[in-house]
């Protein structure tokens, strides 16, 4: 049962430098959404997926690129590294937030990246 | 103005107390409510979903107050394993998705 899974776990990265952090999810899920998350901040929105081919801006996108290759994978790119983007990075996904009923939303293990 | 505001805590509790959480939400259109619990330095899991007519799992009850926007959370005969921090989750109608507070660190100390 492998649910939501995330690679890589940990990385760490030079100012200035990208890389692409990688979520596939098994549950058949429509939406699968990316947060980073901050001591003090709780979890914030970067980027979402509503359904497969489409994808939309959320609360701090800035610096950020995502792809929904396909129902189950959803990547988040980092163009240039900067240090403020040091931060623990999850991805969910979910049967679909407007269903009409209240729908869980599954996470993976997380990333936590340290941009120096 | 966050959208979802919650006290961070802690809160020190001894096991066997009972303790309650609030959070208060700015968007009243807000459809969905829910509590997440994540254990320190995990991912977020879902705790209980929070209806409008208040539901209970267990040592765990959950409370809406749309007119208010205020969501509660009690829990009842505290254990050790409940020490984690609560996150008060509710669903974002412009952007469909998850919206997330803070969270409320909870320590039950034996």
């Amino acid at each position: 049962n492998a649910g939501v899974t995330q690679t890589p776990k940990f990385q760490v990265l030079k100012t200035g430098q990208s890389m692409t952090l990688q979520c596939a999810q098994d549950m058949n899920h429509n939406s699968m959404y990316w947060y980073r998350q901050d001591p003090g901040m709780g979890l914030r929105l970067i980027y979402y997926s509503a359904s497969e081919g489409t994808t939309d801006k959320g609360e701090v996108p800035n610096g950020y690129n995502v792809s929904r290759l396909n129902k189950r994978e959803f990547s988040l790119r980092l163009e240039s590294a900067a240090p403020s983007q040091t931060s623990v990075y999850f991805c969910a996904s979910s049967e679909g937030i407007w269903t009409g009923l209240n729908t869980e939303a599954f996470f993976g293990q997380g990333t936590r990246l340290t941009v120096v | 103005r966050k959208e979802v505001e919650q006290d961070p805590g802690p809160f020190n509790v001894p096991e066997g107390a009972t303790v309650a959480f609030n959070c208060t939400y700015s968007n009243s259109a807000s459809q969905s409510f829910f509590w997440y619990r994540q254990d320190c330095r995990k991912e977020p899991k879902l705790l209980m979903s929070v209806y409008s007519s208040g539901n209970e799992d267990g040592r765990f009850t959950a409370q809406l107050n749309r007119a208010s926007q205020y969501i509660s959370l009690l829990i009842r005969d505290s254990k050790l394993s409940d020490s984690a921090t609560y996150l008060c989750v509710v669903t974002d109608t412009g952007r469909r998705a998850l919206t997330f507070g803070s969270g409320t660190r909870l320590q039950v100390q034996p």
